[in-house]
This record gives structure tokens, C-alpha cells and sequence, in this order.
């Protein structure tokens, strides 16, 4: 199916700074999942939220699934050098079918 | 409690070959889904297996098959291999199957079709 419109795709931002990503889709989802994938590796679940409205934290990281059900942002506060890497949000729809990515952001961090 | 483990890491292999590979979910996890990963086209899922039934199937060619064992491992087959089928192949596990699950990435196979 169609991927998710993920931006922006890429960021340089200097430490310290905060970072705000989304991902935005035509059609709604059930589930919004955000994953942080390093060069070589497979991606690490950060955040999983359920619920139109819904605002979660994982230490520095927040997320939101949207109010109309199509669409997520990521938040990523006083940004350090180890947030370097590609951020994916993940959508999952009605149908058990329907997992749909995004195509990434991938951010770096100045020193 | 281990990750989802995937082997081989690497791969090199040439076209017309065929090539195994091979996905360990967390223990007690009973889904594995499979995604190609490729800087063109991103993540894009390949098939799902729920107690050793295929339960979803994404859209790619009959050359690429999997299976699940009732240990919940799960092997994925690509036949006649093409130059380009070269990707990363990421397997994921979940505890059941559907649409709220949270998925668990292996750390993939990169696979190079020469």
C-alpha cells in the first residue's frame, strides 16, 4: 500500500536544540508507532500509541497520534549526539494488512 | 530477555541463486512478519506468520516464499534472485497478531546480489 508522508526527511540541528517531526496519511489508523533505526541495524521501538489525542512521553522523546486519526508527530527535547540516526513512524490500519511506514528522517546532531 | 535474532547478517550471492534466511522471535512471541528495506523504497512488508500460518502477504512476486515452525522461527526464501532483490531484510515479532500490536526489529540480513 502507500507509504505514510513522512517530514521532513532530513534535519542538522545543533545539540541542545529540540526536534519535531510527523507523518501524515490519507486514510486513519488504529496505531501509530515511531522507531529509531541506526546505519546497519534494525529499528528500536520508541514510542507505540493507541488513541486519537494521545500524548506520550519516553524521557526526552514525545509523541502525539492525532486527532483525526491521520496523523503523528515525534518530539525529540535538548537533542544530543546519540539521537543521530533515522527516525521512522509506522501506521497500522483497520485492516490486518494495512502497516504502512514512513520513508524516514534522518537527523544529525552538531557537537 | 533476547531480541529477535536474524542470520545470516551478511549476504553476497549472484543472479539466478536462491538464498534462506532465517528470524528467532523473543521468546513467547507467536508473529513474524518479514520487510524489505531498501533506500528507494523504504520498509515495505513482505508477508506475516501467526502460529505457522501465513496470515498477510504484501505485494512481491511468487519467488519470495516463508514458513513458520512450531517453535515460532521463521525462515523466508527468495528463489532466481535478482540484482534487484539486494536489500536489507528486517524480520519482526510480535505477541499475537493484528492491528495494535507493537512489532520488535532483528537487526536484519543485508543481502548483495551480484
Amino acid at each position: 500500500g502507500q507509504q505514510l508522508n513522512q517530514s521532513p526527511q532530513s534535519m542538522f540541528i545543533q545539540e541542545g536544540e529540540d526536534v519535531s517531526m510527523n507523518c501524515t496519511s490519507s486514510s486513519i489508523f488504529n496505531t501509530w508507532l515511531w522507531y529509531k533505526q541506526d546505519p546497519g541495524e534494525g529499528p528500536v521501538l520508541l514510542i507505540a500509541l493507541y488513541k486519537a489525542g494521545e500524548l506520550t512521553s519516553n524521557g526526552r522523546l514525545t509523541a502525539q497520534f492525532g486527532i483525526t486519526r491521520k496523523d503523528s508527530f515525534l518530539n525529540i527535547s535538548a537533542s544530543i549526539p546519540s539521537d543521530v540516526g533515522i527516525y521512522f513512524c509506522a501506521g497500522h490500519g483497520y485492516n490486518n494488512n494495512d502497516m504502512r511506514f514512513g520513508a524516514g528522517t534522518r537527523l544529525t546532531v552538531k557537537p | 530477555k533476547a531480541g529477535v535474532t536474524q542470520t545470516p547478517r551478511y549476504l553476497i550471492k549472484t543472479r539466478g541463486q536462491q538464498v534462506t534466511l532465517s528470524c528467532s522471535p523473543i521468546s513467547g512471541h507467536r508473529s513474524v512478519s518479514w520487510y524489505q528495506q531498501t533506500p528507494g523504497q523504504g520498509l515495505q512488508f513482505l508477508f506475516e506468520y501467526f502460529s505457522e500460518t501465513q496470515r498477510n502477504k504484501g505485494n512481491f512476486p511468487g519467488r519470495f516464499s516463508g514458513r513458520q515452525f512450531s517453535n515460532s522461527r521463521s525462515e523466508m526464501n527468495v528463489s532466481t534472485l535478482e540484482l534487484g532483490d539486494s536489500a536489507l531484510y528486517l524480520c519482526a515479532s510480535s505477541l499475537g497478531t493484528g492491528g495494535r500490536e507493537k512489532l520488535f526489529f532483528g537487526s536484519g540480513t543485508q543481502l548483495s546480489v551480484l
